[in-house]
């Protein structure tokens, strides 16, 4: 079966400070991979996709960076950290476009 | 412009109770619309997916209407359990572009004994 896996849980960090969260996917080849941010009360945003190795794409300019190194990692990354960048990370992936996504247990980032 | 939005915000029901929460969206044409679970401090859980082609779907004890027509959507939940404490989300997928959904900002459920 396939699992997802995102660490780490939580995290407070300062600003300016590099941030690396990690995402892996197990029992899939392939695979759709996604970074989404949620804010209190608001709806999911997506920030970054990939649907294959080395292949990004950014939906929202901003402060933050992906990479897919191998098939079933997905990197979010930030050389400085900003105040507005707390939040709560979700990583997903999907076999297509158009099927239902699976999604990690999220990071919960706060910087101070 | 894409938008999906949602009603209640929050609602409060005793257990055992049946509610249903609503969904209105612009987005059109689109591809399918879904409904999340999540729990706080979670990841959503996928509840059910209907095309634009499809009245109703169940899943358990939740089933989701669409109305193509009138841009609507339906999440009813029966005979409630504490364990249905947490956010609903409707999300709808365009039918062209790339892989964004338009994501609602969710009704947050609690269950009372």
């Amino acid at each position: 079966s396939q699992t997802i896996h995102q660490w780490p849980a939580t995290l407070v960090q300062p600003v300016g400070s590099p941030l690396s969260l990690e995402c892996t996917v197990e029992g899939t080849s392939n695979p759709n991979l996604y970074w989404y941010r949620q804010a209190a009360g608001r709806g999911l945003q997506l920030l970054f996709y990939s649907v294959g190795i080395g292949q990004i794409s950014s939906e929202v300019p901003q402060n933050l960076s992906a990479s897919r190194p191998q098939d079933r990692q997905f990197i979010l990354s930030s050389k400085k950290l900003l105040l507005s960048d707390s939040g709560f990370y979700l990583c997903a992936w999907s076999d297509t476009g158009e099927g239902g996504y699976t999604f990690g247990s999220g990071t919960r980032l706060t910087v101070v | 412009k894409n938008q999906v939005e949602q009603s209640p915000q929050s609602l409060i029901i005793l257990e055992g109770k049946n509610c249903t929460l609503q969904c209105n969206y612009t987005v059109s044409p689109f591809s399918n619309l879904r409904w999340y679970k999540q729990d706080t401090g979670r990841g959503p859980v996928s509840l059910t997916i209907m095309t634009f082609s499809e009245n109703t779907k169940s899943n358990g004890r939740y089933t989701a209407t669409l109305d193509a027509d009138t841009k609507q959507s339906s999440l009813h939940i029966t005979a409630s359990q504490l364990s249905d404490s947490a956010s609903y989300i409707c999300v709808v997928r365009p039918l062209s572009g790339n892989y964004q959904l338009i994501w609602g900002a969710g009704t947050k459920l609690i269950i009372k004994p």
